[in-house]
């Protein structure tokens, strides 16, 4: 069962600043929240990851409210390059046993020029 | 580093016969997962190892069997292959801890 719940899909257009919402109601104490691209018949991609507050790295940003209860994803200045589809996790990462992730169904963003 | 590897990228076999997957992972991660990715499907989990030994494991069945070896690199085995077996079939890495999963580039298997 997924831990986690992202819109199917979304559109934007090049040059546009994009976010995606994650809804994680029932994330425990010890876990991380992180977010990865995947292109056709490709490996999902590590985008970035973050437990509280704001991460930014060279390509996201990454908000978390206080309740953790949700998170976005948030993707400066979109190409069409960016058309992929994104993948919210939560997971233990504390714990070397207990390590899994949970993947849902992602959320499929196309980019239009 | 060089990164996750995957061998073979793309394979073809038929009803009933069996198939080994072979995965590599980043030099020093120790861990390694297993998942199945269906068309239209978010990414399954198989199972994982680390230090040889099975961590973790999904809700598949008896057919789908994996091993971790010294150096870390894995294999994942299916028998008698079933046309639902069609997948990309996705390793990641690890080290270990706190640490993010680095996945492979995949292997596409096709059951006729």
């Amino acid at each position: 069962l997924a831990k986690t719940t992202q819109p199917i899909s979304m559109d934007s257009y090049e040059g546009q600043e994009v976010n995606i919402t994650c809804s994680h109601n029932n994330i425990a104490t010890n876990d991380y929240i992180t977010w990865y691209q995947q292109f056709p018949s490709q490996g999902p991609r590590f985008i970035i990851q973050g437990y509280k507050t704001k991460v930014t790295n060279e390509v996201a940003s990454l908000f978390i409210p206080a309740d953790r209860k949700s998170s976005t994803l948030s993707l400066p200045r979109v190409s069409l390059s960016d058309t992929a589809v994104y993948y919210c996790l939560v997971g233990d990462m504390i714990s070397d046993s207990n390590y899994q992730l949970i993947w849902g169904a992602g959320t499929k963003l196309i980019i239009k020029p | 580093k060089a990164g996750v590897t995957q061998t073979p990228r793309y394979l073809i076999k038929t009803r009933g016969q069996q198939v080994t997957l072979s995965c590599s992972p980043i030099s020093g991660h120790r861990s390694v997962s297993w998942y199945q990715q269906t068309p239209g499907q978010g990414l399954q989990f198989l199972f994982e190892y680390f230090s040889e030994t099975q961590r973790n494991k999904g809700n598949f069945p008896g057919r789908f069997s994996g091993r971790q070896f010294s150096n870390s690199r894995s294999e994942m085995n299916v028998s008698t292959l079933e046309l639902g077996d069609s997948a990309l079939y996705l390793c990641a890495s690890r080290s270990g801890g706190a640490d993010t999963q680095y996945f492979g580039p995949g292997t596409r298997l096709t059951v006729l």
